[in-house]
């Protein structure tokens, strides 16, 4: 059921701007794009979600495309604490319900 | 805010137990949590949904009978593993969302539980 698409890995250097590709391209009209990272062995920390504008918070920018299809989370200067698998997740509405699946999520790399 | 407190953090136990798991929302209340369920090296995999109130909704091939949810309060659902066996052995996460209109979802730090 999941309806997100991201690169298995990814490396950055320290300092660097992270930039996280994410292909959601079933995505429906009214549907959220949200952005978790898990660090090994604990639960999945929140980062930012959004609809169709850009977002930004203290964590990160979210740059989501025009026909909605795609979107980039964008860590602007990566720390080795954002060695982490970062997951982009879109919410699937049934009659019971919201649900988020998980797709295989990117384990991103951050090199001194 | 948006607290997810999950209890216990680790569960070693022998072939034959039930074990029970429990999901807070510390400072706000969770219409709908989710449980989870975590192999090494692999993604999560939603296990079941539970609404406050009613039954919960398992994810085709969770059996219900071996994964027991109860969503008995706004701050509280519970996962009890039954008889539990090895193969049972993985790392459990539930999480919690308000109803109110598309906020995010927030996790507890998951429970490993390892059966002996």
């Amino acid at each position: 059921d999941a309806k997100t698409t991201q690169p298995p890995s990814m490396d950055c250097a320290e300092g660097r701007a992270a930039n996280l590709p994410c292909n959601h391209s079933t995505i429906s009209g009214n549907e959220y794009v949200y952005w978790y990272r898990q660090i090994h062995s604990q639960g999945p920390q929140y980062i930012i979600h959004g609809l169709k504008n850009n977002e930004t918070n203290e964590m990160a920018s979210l740059i989501i495309t025009e026909d909605r299809k795609s979107s980039t989370l964008i860590l602007p200067h990566a720390t080795l604490r954002d060695t982490a698998v970062y997951y982009c997740i879109v919410r699937v509405r049934r009659n019971t319900g919201n649900q988020f699946y998980f797709g295989t999520g990117t384990s991103l790399t951050v090199i001194p | 805010g948006a607290v997810v407190s999950q209890h216990p953090s680790r569960v070693i136990c022998k072939s034959g137990t039930s074990v029970k798991i429990e999901c807070r929302s510390l400072d706000f209340q969770a219409t709908t949590m989710f449980w989870y369920r975590q192999f090494p090296k692999q993604s999560l995999m939603l296990m079941a949904t539970s609404n406050e109130g009613s039954k919960a909704t398992y994810e085709q091939g969770v059996e219900k009978d071996k994964f027991l949810i109860n969503h008995a309060s706004l701050t509280l659902s519970t996962l009890t593993v039954t008889s539990a066996h090895p193969e049972d052995s993985s790392f459990y996460i539930c999480s919690a969302l308000t109803g109110t209109g598309y906020q995010p979802q927030h996790f507890g730090d998951g429970t490993r539980l390892s059966i002996l």
